[in-house]
């Protein structure tokens, strides 16, 4: 299967900095990527799809201005978390897409995921 | 927001035992449907992806079967092992691409 490689794996940040997690898609070229968020005990909720080359779509309740996507090549999207609150502190993961979204019957790949804890 | 949702949503069973679980979607604009297996410490990994009305797909001990006309989607393991432990997930991925609740599976040796 292709693979998907997310760093960093863990990071803690003191409150109010900023941090930016990355996603690669190593073998592939992923027009599509998604973040999620795992809060305790509970599944991934999308926060954002990106395609490549354009703006990235926020789920409802999802602060853009907060969670910065960017999706600037075929193998690559960040998600940096700005001015980063203890609320933040979460499990953030990545999926890849070969496919735009509306066609997705191909599968997704996925990171490794980032535990962040801000202090 | 597009509701997926798995049932049960933890389950324990003896090893050897077979065991089922269901994923839900709404059934109008259907494109596919994803199941992944999701263990401790690793990364979701894809157990079938399925667009067919009636489909049904096998991997090993694990199978499952669609009804897009009736909105779900079972997944099968026969006889299960300890390394069958995991968070299985399902997705029905449209423009958003939303994962159900997830079901945690613990077989017991």
């Amino acid at each position: 299967g292709a693979v998907v490689s997310q760093h960093p794996s863990r990071v803690i940040c003191k409150s109010g900095t900023s941090v930016k997690i990355e996603c690669r898609s190593l073998d592939f070229q992923a027009t599509t990527m998604f973040w999620y968020r795992q809060f305790p005990k509970q599944s991934l909720m999308l926060m954002a799809t990106s395609n490549e080359g354009s703006k990235a779509t926020y789920e409802q309740g999802v602060e853009k201005d907060k969670f910065l996507i960017n999706h600037a090549s075929l193998t690559l999207s960040t998600l940096t978390v700005t001015s980063a609150h203890p609320e933040d502190s979460s499990f953030y993961i990545c999926s890849a897409s070969k496919r735009r979204t509306g066609v997705m019957n191909t599968e997704a790949f996925f990171g490794q995921g980032t535990r962040l804890t801000v202090v | 927001i597009l509701n997926v949702e798995q049932s049960p949503q933890s389950l324990h069973v003896q090893e050897g035992d077979s065991t089922n679980f269901t994923c839900s979607f709404p059934s109008s604009n259907f494109y596919a449907l994803h199941w992944y297996r999701w263990e401790t410490a690793k990364s979701p990994e894809a157990l079938f992806v399925m667009t067919l009305n009636g489909d049904e797909k096998k991997k090993g001990r694990i199978s499952a079967t669609l009804n897009t006309k009736e909105g779900y989607s079972y997944l099968y393991i026969k006889g299960s092992q300890p390394e069958d432990s995991a968070t299985y997930l399902c997705a029905s991925p449209g423009n958003q691409f939303y994962f159900g609740t997830g079901t945690s599976l613990t077989v017991i040796p």
